[in-house]
Parts: C-alpha cells; sequence; structure tokens
C-alpha cells in the first residue's frame, strides 16, 4: 500500500459525459501528479500540482482540468468523454516539488479504471 | 530528461537473482536513476533510485557504473511474484519532478 488513494476505482460511462477522478495523497505530501495509461500509450504524464499550484503540464487534453485543494486532494475533471480516452488514470504523490535535495521519490496509487462507451 | 535503454523482456528462474540492465548514458551530473515496476496493471510500484553510489534496499541493488552511463536492477532471489514490468528512469532538477516512463523491461519469473 503506497498510501496515495483513489476513488472511484472503476468507472462506466458514455461518450460526451464528464467524470471527476479524485486523489488523496501520502500524508505530508505535498506534490501531486497525474498519469494516463492507454494500451496504445503507455504511462503518459499529464499534469503536476505542488501545495495548490500547478506547477507542469504534460499531455493533458484542454477537454481535461485538475486541480488541488487546500487539503492537498486533488482532482482529475475529465469532460466531452471519448472512446480513446478509456484508460487507468493514476495519481501519484511526493513530498518536493522539484528540487533534487536526495532525489524526490514518487509513490502511485492503484489508478482508476475509466471506461468510456 | 536523458533517454534510457532496456531490454524488452528477460527470464529468470525463481530462486535465482535477476539482473535487469539499463543504458544512460546522456544522464546529466544531477539526475537521479529511479526503478519501478508495474504488475499487471497495478500502480506502478517504487523499487530504488540512486545517484552515484550503489543502493541497496530490502526490494533490491542498484549499481551505478561510475561513469554512470548504466545501471542494474538486481533482485537477489527472484520469486513468481516479481514478474512485472520493469522501468528505468533517469530524472533530475531539469524535469522538475515527473518522471517519464519507457516501454521498460518485461521480466517473467519462471517455476
Amino acid at each position: 500500500d503506497s498510501g496515495v488513494t483513489q476513488t472511484p476505482k472503476h468507472l462506466i460511462t458514455a461518450t460526451g459525459q464528464r467524470v471527476t477522478l479524485r486523489c488523496s495523497p501520502r500524508s505530508g505530501d505535498l506534490s501531486v501528479y497525474w498519469y494516463q495509461q492507454s494500451l496504445d500509450q503507455g504511462l503518459q504524464f499529464l499534469i503536476q500540482y505542488y501545495n495548490g499550484e500547478e506547477r507542469a503540464k504534460g499531455n493533458i487534453l484542454e477537454r481535461f482540468s485538475a486541480q488541488q485543494f487546500p487539503d492537498l486532494h486533488s482532482e482529475l475533471n475529465l469532460s466531452s468523454l471519448e472512446l480513446g480516452d478509456s484508460a487507468l488514470y493514476f495519481c501519484a504523490s511526493s513530498v518536493r516539488d522539484r528540487y533534487f535535495l536526495s532525489g524526490n521519490t514518487i509513490y502511485f496509487g492503484e489508478g482508476s479504471w475509466l471506461t468510456v462507451v | 530528461d536523458a533517454k534510457t535503454t532496456q531490454p524488452t523482456s528477460m527470464d529468470c528462474a525463481e530462486g535465482r537473482a535477476a539482473n535487469l540492465p539499463c543504458n544512460h548514458s546522456t544522464i546529466s551530473g544531477n539526475e537521479y536513476v529511479y526503478w519501478y515496476r508495474q504488475i499487471h496493471s497495478q500502480g506502478p510500484q517504487y523499487i530504488i533510485h540512486g545517484l552515484k553510489n550503489n543502493e541497496t534496499n530490502e526490494m533490491a541493488s542498484l549499481i551505478i557504473t561510475e561513469d554512470r552511463k548504466s545501471s542494474t536492477l538486481i533482485l537477489p532471489h527472484a520469486t513468481l511474484r516479481d514478474t512485472a514490468v520493469y522501468y528505468c528512469i533517469v530524472s533530475g532538477e531539469t524535469s522538475g519532478s515527473r518522471l517519464t516512463f519507457g516501454e521498460g523491461t518485461q521480466l517473467t519469473v519462471n517455476p
């Protein structure tokens, strides 16, 4: 158990709909990351937040957005869903943001399976 | 981020040591070598990381060459539960904290 909690574990929704994925980071971790893993693309970095502020953006579509709340949990919002958005969405957390004093280990949750039908 | 090269797949007999190589010839001085593994659609699991020195923890050992251009992850006594995709990732200050995953090595531990 990494200590990173993601809900829901599984979600089935229709095209055009909107969903919200939730992540609770490990206790004490200030950074939250979102990754997408689809069958044909591997693990892709989407976005990172640190203490409520956006830190880095990766291959995140404009239809997707995220935020990190004062209690440090994070939500990933996926809208106007398409069949190709079906994937595993992972949240991860770490103590630091981008400064490497002794490395910055990132711990992953178990993911949210999204199926768009 | 420095690019890494790993074999696509490897086999290992149960109980034997599994040695997973990784080339990272363009690694820069401040970049760490991280190893993660993913067991069939579970969340990636952190194994170990290092900068220059060899590292060991309860899961594995990491051997980094003196020129830091390659490394080897060693699972000393592989079990069937070690069957997974193993990712070698180089990450440092220029990449922030994010990890860039490649294709990894599919390790299959056979009985």
